[in-house]
């Protein structure tokens, strides 16, 4: 298995509700990511984990909230999201923290819409 | 710090005509290079990379760069353009070591029949 899955792949919530976005990855690796795309803009970085701890986070707003259950698995909870918060949301993952050695895995991003 | 210039927003070019995707970087340190595609709506996938080996890669779908130190450039390149090479491309730098990535604003190919 060489991908980065994630569900769902497409989301539409309200400003008051509550959702998770999820990704998984079978490959062993041990440093996983959350980047946010904008349209017509690079993906920016929110979140690191390297050994299921975090070690990044970019200066994320509280209303998005990481979590790393395990080794392969890696969630963002959404709370209370603003209209501007609309964007593609793609995982990543690589070998380990040295992870420019290799390269990152990507997966198919779910487009968050909020309205 | 490190950066990187895409110095073309978009490309144009006739299938089966070469392409040429232009980057230049910046690394206080030993910089590890990549290449990433993005098809629309999709994620993005690794063409390429470049890690202090030899200078010129050979990735995916025909695509090759040259990593040139003296004029700090990685441009990507491939013989032959096809309808499906129509994508985003990004160029990425990352200091050899470290994980964090920092992408280029991304070219934009367009392949006309």
């Amino acid at each position: 298995d060489t991908e980065v899955t994630q569900t769902p792949k497409h989301l539409v919530m309200g400003m008051t509700n509550k959702k998770s976005l999820k990704c998984e990855q079978h490959m062993g690796h041990r440093a996983m990511y959350w980047y946010k795309q904008k349209a017509k803009k690079p993906p920016e970085l929110m979140f690191v984990y390297s050994y299921e701890k975090l070690s990044i986070n970019e200066s994320v707003p509280s209303r998005f909230s990481p979590e790393c259950p395990n080794s392969s698995l890696l969630n963002l909870h959404l709370h209370a999201l603003q209209p501007e918060d609309s964007a593609l949301y793609l995982c990543a993952s690589s070998q380990d923290w040295t992870g420019a050695n290799y390269g990152y895995t990507f997966g198919s991003g779910t487009r968050l819409t909020v309205v | 710090a490190q950066s990187v210039t895409q110095l073309d927003s978009h490309v144009s070019v006739s299938e089966g005509t070469p392409v040429l995707l232009r980057c230049n970087y910046s690394s206080s340190y030993s910089p590890s290079l990549f290449w990433y595609v993005q098809h629309p709506n999709k994620g993005l996938q690794l063409l390429l990379k470049y890690t202090s080996a030899a200078t010129l890669v050979k990735g995916i779908n025909g695509f090759e760069a040259e990593f040139k130190k003296s004029e700090t450039s990685f441009h990507l390149t491939k013989p032959s353009a096809h309808m499906s090479d129509a994508a985003e491309y990004f160029c990425v730098v990352t200091p050899l070591g470290y994980s964090t990535l920092t992408f280029g604003k991304g070219t934009m190919l367009l392949v006309s029949p």
